[in-house]
């Protein structure tokens, strides 16, 4: 059963990176895509992009095109989310999650357990 | 972008009850819809997928239909632990939208 552990909680001032990881165990990692979803205080989901760790194919959300990167290490199952010029905005929890899926349909699960990253001068 | 439009934004409800949630799609998506639940504090959990295959291990008492613009999502007979939030995701094209989501309260 793969198990996804993210990385600890971040404090960043604006116009900053951070990177976040997302280290999966238990499974098969490069076949499957992660993907990267975040939630800001009190809102919804945002979908933020994904990769396929086996072909080191990545796709992203317009939204945050130019400022994110994910990239992902073979050699230790882990996937990294990077966002750089960060703003208060920013401020939200960042989920990996792992896309399975059948046929053309897929889904997302299982989760990691969330990485709070804020944002503050 | 898809935009997902769930209805109602909440809801309260009573042990037993049967509870529905709808999410509307902006355009058609065939069937590319995910249902999730999030209790407060944690991640999201996959209730239903393909708009109506229910994930393994989640109870029966959920379930998922629509196809097109228009689905929804089944609570048969409500129970304690339902108590908490509920998202629909659209996986037609990225990116991969989400309804704003559905809170579920104790009525």
């Amino acid at each position: 059963q793969v198990q996804l552990v993210q990385s600890g909680a971040e404090v960043k001032k604006p116009g900053s990176s951070v990177k976040v990881s997302c280290k999966a165990s238990g499974g098969t990692f490069s076949s499957y895509a992660i993907t990267w979803v975040r939630q800001a205080p009190g809102e919804g989901l945002e979908w933020m992009g994904r990769i396929i760790p086996l072909l080191d194919i990545t796709n992203y959300a317009q939204k945050f095109q130019g400022r994110v990167t994910i990239t992902a290490d073979k050699s230790t199952s882990t996937v990294n989310m990077e966002l750089s010029s960060l703003r208060s905005e920013d401020t939200a929890v960042y989920y990996c999650a792992r896309r399975g899926s059948a046929y053309t349909q897929n889904w997302l699960d299982p989760w990691g357990q969330g990485t709070l990253v804020t944002v503050s001068s | 972008d898809i935009q997902m439009t769930q209805s109602p934004s909440s809801l309260s409800a009573s042990v037993g009850d049967r509870v529905t949630i709808t999410c509307r799609a902006s355009q058609s998506i065939s069937s590319y819809v995910n249902w999730y639940q999030q209790r407060p504090g944690k991640a999201p959990n996959l209730l239903i997928y393909a708009a109506s295959t229910l994930q393994s291990g989640v109870p029966s008492r959920f379930s998922g239909s629509g196809s097109g613009t228009d689905f929804t999502l089944t609570i048969s007979s409500l129970q304690p632990e339902d108590y908490a939030t509920y998202y629909c995701q659209q996986t037609y094209s990225t990116p991969c939208t989400f309804g704003q989501g559905t809170n579920l309260e104790i009525k």
